[in-house]
């Protein structure tokens, strides 16, 4: 599966660090979106970018910044984290608009916050 | 709100068939979908169907969905040790953005 693509795979990070998550579709959508995936959980829709326009759930906290340079680039930049954050961060693609606006995933970064 | 509930586990043999029940909230969904995600991976798009269907197959994929009692299913059959994963069922939204909520997710284990 190599539609969406995301890196790292894998990152370990201390609570003062700052990362970033990165992914890549290589599908021509114009959607794309953050979630994440906690054990036990739902997977629970952090962000989208969809024609130019931000959408985020208010529950998402503030130490998570998305940034949409173009339509097949999407990153989430990490600061300050906490260890509750530790989970499997996937962003997926869709086509808004369509028929049928079905999203596709990439395999994940599974973030470990020490 | 919205909410989709599915049994945590299933456990089958190889070879037999496997039914994986979801139930769903939001009449308004205009596609529900089937995800499947193996160990380490993220969400495989399996098979999805409109709201104005009720049953749709694909090779050993069959979903059946129950409008009125708002019940969608994913019956797997001859099942295979390599179908062993968590499966996620999905409704869509129709709030302005193409949103999805998904269940928790239903882990099939097939033994030999």
């Amino acid at each position: 599966e190599t539609g969406v693509t995301q890196t790292p795979r894998h990152l370990v990070m201390g609570m003062t660090n700052k990362k970033s998550l990165k992914c890549e579709q290589h599908l021509g959508h114009n959607a794309m979106y953050w979630y994440k995936q906690s054990a036990k959980k739902p997977l629970e829709l952090m962000f989208v970018y969809s024609l130019e326009e931000r959408v985020e759930n208010n529950s998402v906290p503030s130490r998570f910044s998305p940034e949409c340079p173009n339509s097949s680039h999407l990153f989430l930049h990490l600061h300050t984290l906490q260890p509750e954050d530790s989970a499997l961060y996937l962003c997926a693609s869709s086509q808004r608009l369509a028929a049928e606006e079905t999203q596709y995933f990439g395999p994940g970064t599974r973030l470990l916050v020490l | 709100g919205e909410d989709v509930e599915q049994s945590l586990f299933l456990s089958v043999r190889e070879g037999d068939s496997s039914v994986i029940n979801c139930t769903y909230t939001d009449s308004s969904s205009t596609y529900l979908y089937w995800y499947k995600q193996e160990p380490g991976a993220g969400l495989q798009l399996l098979t999805y169907i409109f709201s104005n269907m009720d049953m749709k197959q694909d090779q050993r994929l069959t979903v059946l969905l129950n409008k009125k009692d708002k019940h969608l299913s994913l019956r797997i059959a001859d099942t295979q040790t390599g179908d062993s994963a968590i499966y996620f069922c999905a409704e869509s939204s129709n709030s302005g953005y193409s949103t999805l909520t998904f269940g928790k997710g239903t882990m099939l284990l097939v033994s030999p």
